[in-house]
């Protein structure tokens, strides 16, 4: 089945212990990317990746880490995490910048 | 970055109403999509729209790109318990830029 995986679905963590959120893809898409969903504000994209070792920030990178060093995984790294990261993270990938994207089921971070 | 003004933010309807929501931007995308998230889920993609002027049905869902490029809206027509959930526009500039997303439309259907 096509689908985008994301681990873990749910994180509490305290403020400043790094974690990493893993993203999986097993379609081929070229095109990853990371937003962040909090009430009032919608979807705003962190960091994406047009292809491996190629990444770029987002609307609102500051305060995590992406890397892409092979095509179908793309994590994504908070180094020192804070309260108001708290939030629904959402991995995605398509084919291409755009079309179709396939979402994940997302992870519920909580910073303490 | 770029905004996108979605509205309404919120629909109280009654079941085997129709229902109409839009997105305006202030600038001009190639493409514009509409997803559907359900609770404790991901977005999942309604309907693409690649073609100024394009009208695109999905069911009882139809779409239509604006011809300006800066808007785009959602109808669903008679709507029914598993319609609610919250309904998000996206505009792409480029075929080679991200997506930007609306802050959603909160669809809640009364029986």
């Amino acid at each position: 089945e096509a689908q985008v995986t994301q681990n873990p679905r749910y994180l509490i963590t305290v403020t400043g212990k790094k974690l990493t959120v893993t993203c999986s893809q097993n379609m081929n898409h070229e095109y990853m990317s990371w937003y962040r969903q909090d009430p009032g504000l919608g979807l705003r994209q962190i960091y994406y990746s047009m292809n491996v070792e190629v990444t770029d920030k987002g609307d609102v990178p500051e305060g995590y880490k992406v890397s892409r060093k092979e095509k179908r995984n793309f994590p994504l790294i908070l180094e020192s995490p804070s309260p108001n990261q708290t939030s629904l993270y959402f991995c995605a990938s398509s084919w291409t910048g755009g079309n179709g994207y396939t979402f994940g089921s997302g992870t519920r971070l909580t910073v303490v | 970055g770029q905004q996108l003004n979605q509205s309404p933010q919120s629909m109280f309807i009654q079941e085997g109403e129709d229902v109409s929501m839009n997105c305006t931007s202030s600038s001009i995308f190639n493409t514009w999509l509409w997803y559907k998230q359900d609770p404790g889920e991901g977005p999942v993609l309604l309907i693409a729209l690649y073609k100024a002027g394009e009208l695109t049905s999905n069911g009882r869902l139809t779409a239509q790109f604006g011809i300006t490029r800066k808007d785009s809206f959602l109808n669903i027509s008679a709507s029914i318990p598993s319609d609610v959930g919250i309904y998000f526009c996206a505009g792409q500039p480029g075929g080679a830029d991200g997506l930007t997303f609306g802050k959603g439309t909160h669809l809640i259907i009364q029986p």
